[in-house]
C-alpha cells in the first residue's frame, strides 16, 4: 500500500495569513505517460462530508475559492490557502489514487484559527 | 445536481453483515468516467477508501476488506450498495457513499460525497 503522511497534524494561522500543509508518498504518484500526478486534496468541516478542493496535485475544483492551491509531484505535495479566511477552519485531507487499490488518505492535518 | 444519499441499519451485530444502499439522483449510475464507492470514517479517526464499482460492474476493492466486501450496482434503481460480512467493533463508522471520476480502467479522485450514515457494530 502507498502511505501518504501529512504535515503537520495541526496548524494555527492568524487570518489573512498564509497556510500550507504538506504531504508525503511512500512511492512516486507521477505517472509519465500522461504527466500527471494522482492526488487530490479535501476539506472536511465538523459534521459535513469531505469537499474536493484540488485534483491532479494542482487542479482546483470548480467553485473553490481562488486561494486555495496544490502544487508538487512526485511524493512531495503541498496545500496552500494564501490568505485564510474563518471559514476555512477545517480538516485537510490528501489522497492517492495512483493504479492499483487501496485508495489510501493521509491522516490528515487540523487548520485553526 | 447530482445527490447520494445512504441508507440502512444504523446498528448491526458483531458477526453480521452490514449492507447500505446508496440512492443517487441527478445523474445516471450508467455515466461513463464514473465509479461509485464507498469510503468510511471511525469516530474521531481519518478517511478510509473501502472501494468503488463501474457500471460495467468492475470493483475495485481495499484489499485489506477483499474477503469480506461486496459493491453492487442496480442500474434500474438507480442504486448502488455495500455489504461488509463478518463486522467487528472496528467496523464501527460513519459510510459515505460517493463518486469516483476516473477511466474505463481506473477510478480517480471523489468529485461528490453524500452526507454519510453513522453504523454502530455492537451487540
Amino acid at each position: 500500500d502507498i502511505l501518504m503522511t501529512q504535515s503537520p497534524d495541526s496548524l494555527a494561522v492568524s487570518l489573512g495569513e498564509r497556510a500550507s500543509i504538506n504531504c508525503k508518498s511512500s512511492q512516486s504518484l507521477f505517472y509519465s505517460s500522461n504527466n500527471k500526478n494522482y492526488l487530490a486534496w479535501y476539506q472536511q468541516k465538523p459534521g459535513q462530508p469531505p469537499k474536493l478542493l484540488i485534483y491532479w496535485a494542482s487542479t482546483r475544483e470548480s467553485g473553490v475559492p481562488d486561494r486555495f492551491s496544490g502544487s508538487g509531484s512526485g511524493t512531495d505535495f503541498t496545500l496552500t490557502i494564501s490568505s485564510l479566511q474563518a471559514e476555512d477552519v477545517a480538516v485537510y485531507y490528501c489522497q492517492q489514487y495512483y493504479h492499483s487499490p487501496p485508495y489510501t488518505f493521509g491522516q490528515g492535518t487540523k487548520l485553526e484559527i | 445536481q447530482l445527490q447520494l444519499q445512504e441508507s440502512g441499519p444504523g446498528l448491526v451485530k458483531p458477526s453480521e453483515t452490514l449492507s447500505l444502499t446508496c440512492s443517487v439522483s441527478g445523474d445516471s449510475i450508467s455515466s461513463t468516467n464514473y465509479y461509485w464507492g464507498w469510503i468510511r470514517q471511525p469516530p474521531g479517526k481519518g478517511l478510509e477508501w473501502i472501494g468503488s464499482i463501474y457500471y460495467s460492474g468492475s470493483t475495485f476493492y481495499d484489499p485489506s476488506l477483499n474477503s469480506r466486501v461486496t459493491i453492487s450496482v442496480d442500474k434500474p434503481k438507480n442504486q448502488f450498495s455495500l455489504k461488509l460480512s463478518s463486522v467487528t467493533a472496528a467496523d464501527t463508522a460513519v459510510y459515505y457513499c460517493a463518486r469516483q471520476s476516473g477511466s474505463s480502467v481506473h477510478p480517480y479522485y471523489i468529485d461528490v460525497w453524500g452526507k454519510g450514515t453513522k453504523v454502530t457494530v455492537s451487540s
